[in-house]
């Protein structure tokens, strides 16, 4: 069966320090993955999305995300972040015409 | 383009009440996803449908709940009768199609069950 996790549930971390929220996946066949975001009082938005190609993706606000095929993984990175990063990440794989979230990771940045 | 519709976007109900959600999707888009999302947890799929006719609907909770997608367009989630667990926030979400293309979401209906 296909699952999503999502290490982290709660993440605090001060403006300009380096985020990495880890999402591994079980799936046997071919997936499509995305990060979406939920920032306060706003609607899920995709913040990166992999299909296919160059495994590491950039997204909007300099988040990059890398797709190990090996780790079933697909770590969200960024170098630095900033008080309005503040928001609710999920990771979500799309494969066999179903679509799987994980239980999302609640990012709090102190100014 | 104007995003995804939902009303109500909150509602609250007794246990054992009947409640209808209604969802009006990005124009041109085939597939229509509702996701129920409890609070702490990532959303999970109901039901999806590819224009008129399901796709999946493995998790939907058959003795209660029921989706319907009239002419491929609007769609209604309905929950017969309610239960305390149902609460939660109920999102849909609708994509071109191909499963490569991003969801788009609506803002939600804030189910409280008492």
């Amino acid at each position: 069966a296909q699952s999503v996790s999502q290490h982290n549930h709660h993440v605090i971390l001060s403006e300009a320090a380096s985020l990495e929220l880890g999402c591994n996946y079980s799936y046997g066949g071919t997936v499509n993955l995305f990060w979406y975001v939920q920032y306060p009082g706003q609607h899920l938005q995709l913040l990166l999305k992999y299909f296919s190609g160059d495994p590491l993706v950039k997204g909007i606000k300099g988040f990059e995300a890398e797709f190990i095929k090996s780790k079933f993984s697909f770590n969200l990175r960024k170098p630095s972040v900033q008080w309005s990063d503040t928001a609710e990440y999920f990771c979500a794989v799309a494969g066999g015409f179903k679509t799987i979230f994980g239980a999302g990771t609640r990012l709090f940045v102190k100014a | 383009e104007a995003g995804v519709a939902q009303s109500p976007r909150y509602k609250i109900i007794e246990k054992r009440q009947s409640v209808a959600f209604w969802c009006n999707p990005i124009s041109g888009h085939a597939t229509l996803y509702w996701y129920q999302q409890i609070l702490g947890q990532g959303p999970k799929l109901l039901i999806q449908f590819q224009n008129n006719g399901v796709v999946d609907d493995s998790q939907l909770p058959k003795d209660r709940f029921s989706a319907e997608r009239l002419k491929g367009v609007d769609s209604t989630l309905k929950i017969q009768p309610a239960k305390l667990e149902d609460s939660a926030v109920y999102l849909c979400a609708s994509s071109l199609l191909g499963e490569s293309n991003e969801q788009f979401f609506g803002p939600g209906t804030r189910l409280t069950v008492l």
